[in-house]
């Protein structure tokens, strides 16, 4: 596609409900992240993807959170027992794939997550 | 621990001006940096990347740089225009890390007609 599509834009949830999140990046990218942005402050790391290789999992905040991504293609943020603290647009990036420090990466528009 | 800096946290100026935005990092030893700006209700787009090889980058009116033994940055914007007004981030490598950015929490700039 044209650049990195996500949905739904916005979600809104009860607590302790399950939410799944959908990243669409640019075809022909190996590399995929989802960040986490809280209001008024910065990005915060999730999770990266790299081709084939073992995802690098370590911005994880809880068990609760988990990521899959097929093949070169689409991935799903998923939160299970949602809480508050979550509420935040998650930002889903995808890049050529020589690493995010050297190579420019392309975001979405996000997914404005609520929960109630 | 990385952390990212960002200031002034708002500015907000005239049609016209020359403006700076700074960004520093606690651990100095940052090899490359990126700039973004991010519109209300949208993601990021990357603006400037400069590489381990650079000290600066240029594009149209911005010109961004680091100096890399003091793990600051600066961004320049010259001839503000209204259609500038947005949030200015910038990002670079956690320590360590080759594929995880840290990012600031950002510079809101609003350029009035």
């Amino acid at each position: 596609g044209a650049g990195v599509s996500q949905s739904p834009s916005n979600k809104v949830t009860e607590k302790g409900k399950d939410v799944e999140l959908r990243c669409d990046p640019i075809s022909g990218h190996t590399a995929l992240y989802w960040y986490r942005q809280r209001l008024g402050q910065g990005l915060e790391f999730l999770i990266y993807f790299q081709g084939n290789s073992a995802p690098d999992k370590s911005g994880l905040p809880s068990d609760r959170f988990s990521a899959e991504r097929t093949g070169e293609s689409v991935s799903t943020l998923t939160i299970q027992r949602t809480q508050q603290e979550d509420s935040a647009v998650y930002l889903c990036a995808s890049s050529l794939g020589q690493g995010a420090t050297n190579e420019k990466l392309f975001f979405g528009s996000g997914t404005q997550l609520s929960v109630l | 621990k990385q952390e990212v800096t960002q200031i002034p946290a708002a500015l907000s100026v005239p049609e016209g001006e020359n403006l700076v935005l700074n960004c520093s990092f606690t651990d100095s030893a940052i090899y490359n940096l990126q700039w973004f700006r991010q519109d209300p209700g949208k993601g990021l787009t990357s603006l400037l990347l400069i590489q381990s090889s650079q000290r600066e980058q240029t594009s149209g009116r911005l010109n961004a740089s680091l100096d890399k033994s003091s793990g600051r940055s600066t961004l320049y914007i010259a001839a503000s225009q209204p259609g500038d007004s947005a949030t200015y981030l910038c990002a670079g490598p956690v320590s360590g890390g080759y594929n995880k950015l840290i990012f600031g929490a950002g510079t809101r700039l609003a350029v009035h007609p």
